[in-house]
């Protein structure tokens, strides 16, 4: 059964700071990954998807890579700024057909002004 | 942009109400998904429909159903409300077709009392 885990739960950084958030994965048989941000009480927004094929993905001061060998995704965030304090949560798609994602529990980011 | 809706942000009911959550999205995605968020358990799949009438169940359905009429609402029912529902629930939507990027709601906050 997949299983995906994000370390650490929590993360304070000061604003400028550059820092990188990880996500882990048991089963490396996943057809894409995603990284969401969730404000507190809200839903939930996409950030990047990263394609199986592909090994990484940018969007603005967000990078996401991918190395399905190991199990391991990071999404690379630059000039922290307080706007960018929330929970960001990884989920992988299995293959076989499957539609469903697995995800992690977040790590929770404060950016400090 | 995709757009899901929920029809209640904040949801109070009493313990053994028959309880409806209503999810419409706006992009003629064929798969929709009910999920529910807790503390320390992150986001867990409650039931999944691949197309009207068709639904198949998540990882943790015990003391819900779901209903799929139309192709734009997924309603999750929570038969006769318990305390131990007491969370956040959202619903995506996500076309059929690879990459299958997963676009969700903004949550409904639900607290049986």
């Amino acid at each position: 059964k997949q299983e995906v885990t994000q370390i650490p739960a929590a993360l304070s950084v000061p604003e400028g700071e550059n820092l990188v958030l990880n996500c882990s994965f048991t089963d490396s048989a996943i057809y894409n990954l995603q990284w969401f941000r969730q404000d507190p009480g809200k839903g939930l927004t996409s950030l990047l998807l990263i394609q199986s094929s592909q090994r990484e993905q940018t969007s603005g001061r967000l990078n996401a890579s991918l190395d399905k060998s190991s199990g391991r995704s990071t999404l690379y965030i630059a000039a922290s700024q307080p706007g960018d304090s929330a929970t960001y949560l990884c989920a992988v798609g299995a293959q076989g057909g499957s539609e469903k994602l697995v995800f992690g529990k977040g790590t929770k980011l404060t950016v400090n002004p | 942009d995709v757009k899901v809706t929920q029809s209640s942000r904040y949801l109070v009911k009493r313990t053994g109400e028959k309880v409806f959550l209503e999810c419409v999205q706006d992009m003629d995605h064929e798969n929709m998904f009910w999920y529910r968020q807790d503390p320390g358990l992150g986001l867990r799949l409650i039931y999944f429909s691949y197309d009207v009438k068709m639904k198949e169940k998540g990882d943790i359905p015990e003391g819900y159903s779901v209903s799929r009429e139309k192709k734009e609402r997924f309603s999750l029912i929570l038969e006769s409300a318990s305390t131990n529902q007491t969370s956040m629930y959202l619903c995506a939507s996500s076309l059929s077709v690879y990459p299958y990027t997963q676009y969700f709601g903004p949550g409904t906050r639900l607290t049986v009392l």
